[in-house]
């Protein structure tokens, strides 16, 4: 059964630079057609794509966050990784790892595995 | 690149249908098929109801059904049932190679 679980800091001060890893179990992250999200959440607020990264390597990132932001894969630990670099309290989210979809026989231009989600808070 | 665009909330009794829509651009819901929902629970992480514009994932009930007019996407529960209460968001691929979410419509069976 495919899983996805987040883990990392829970509390990072503000400029500092929030990590956060997704171990994926039950599929090679290295799949074709599948790529590994990152979606964040603000309390009481909606949902915010910040980017992927195919089983290639490449990555693709919400323009608004493309500066502060790195995702990559760790193929010998089947799991990926986000970096976000200087953060203030805006970033202050449940941070959610997700399997998209992008071709095959899966659910393509979807997510459609999701991990339970982290909350980070950013305060000194 | 800008959130697509959904009613804040939305409410209907139970037995009745509602209909969510999620407004996009041509770059967007208009340009692909590339559509899907999500339903998210209080507390909960979201979960896929609806992908490529109108297919359901095995196990999700056929009282939700999704389709797309010009670059407006729709989703439909039909027959509303008090455990359908719950936050949906629709999602696009762009023509940026990005993804883009909607705000969020809460819906609420009364």
């Amino acid at each position: 059964q495919l899983q996805l679980q987040e883990s990392g800091s829970r509390l990072v001060k503000p400029s500092q630079t929030l990590s956060l890893t997704c171990a994926v179990s039950g599929v090679s992250i290295s799949s074709d057609y599948y790529s590994w999200s990152w979606i964040r959440q603000p309390p009481g607020k909606g949902l915010e794509w910040i980017g992927f990264i195919y089983h290639s390597g490449s990555t693709y990132y919400n323009p608004s966050l493309k500066s502060r932001v790195t995702i990559s894969l760790d193929r010998s630990k089947n799991h990926f990784s986000l970096r976000l670099t200087s953060v203030t309290a805006a970033d202050t989210a449940v941070y959610y790892c997700a399997k998209y979809c992008s071709g095959g026989s899966c659910y393509s231009g979807a997510f459609d595995i999701w991990g339970q989600g982290t909350m980070v808070t950013v305060s000194s | 690149q800008s959130a697509l665009t959904q009613p804040a909330s939305v409410s209907g009794s139970p037995g009745q249908s509602i209909t969510i829509s999620c407004t996009g651009t041509s770059s967007d819901v208009g340009g692909y098929k590339y559509v899907s929902w999500y339903q998210q629970e209080p507390g909960k992480a979201p979960k896929l109801m609806i992908y490529e514009v109108s297919n359901r994932p095995s196990g999700v009930s056929n009282r939700f059904s999704g389709s797309k007019s010009g670059n407006t996407a729709s989703l439909t529960i039909s027959g509303l049932q008090a455990e359908d209460e719950a936050d949906y968001y629709c999602s696009s691929y762009t023509s940026s190679s990005t993804l883009v979410f909607g705000g969020g419509t809460k819906l609420t069976v009364l």
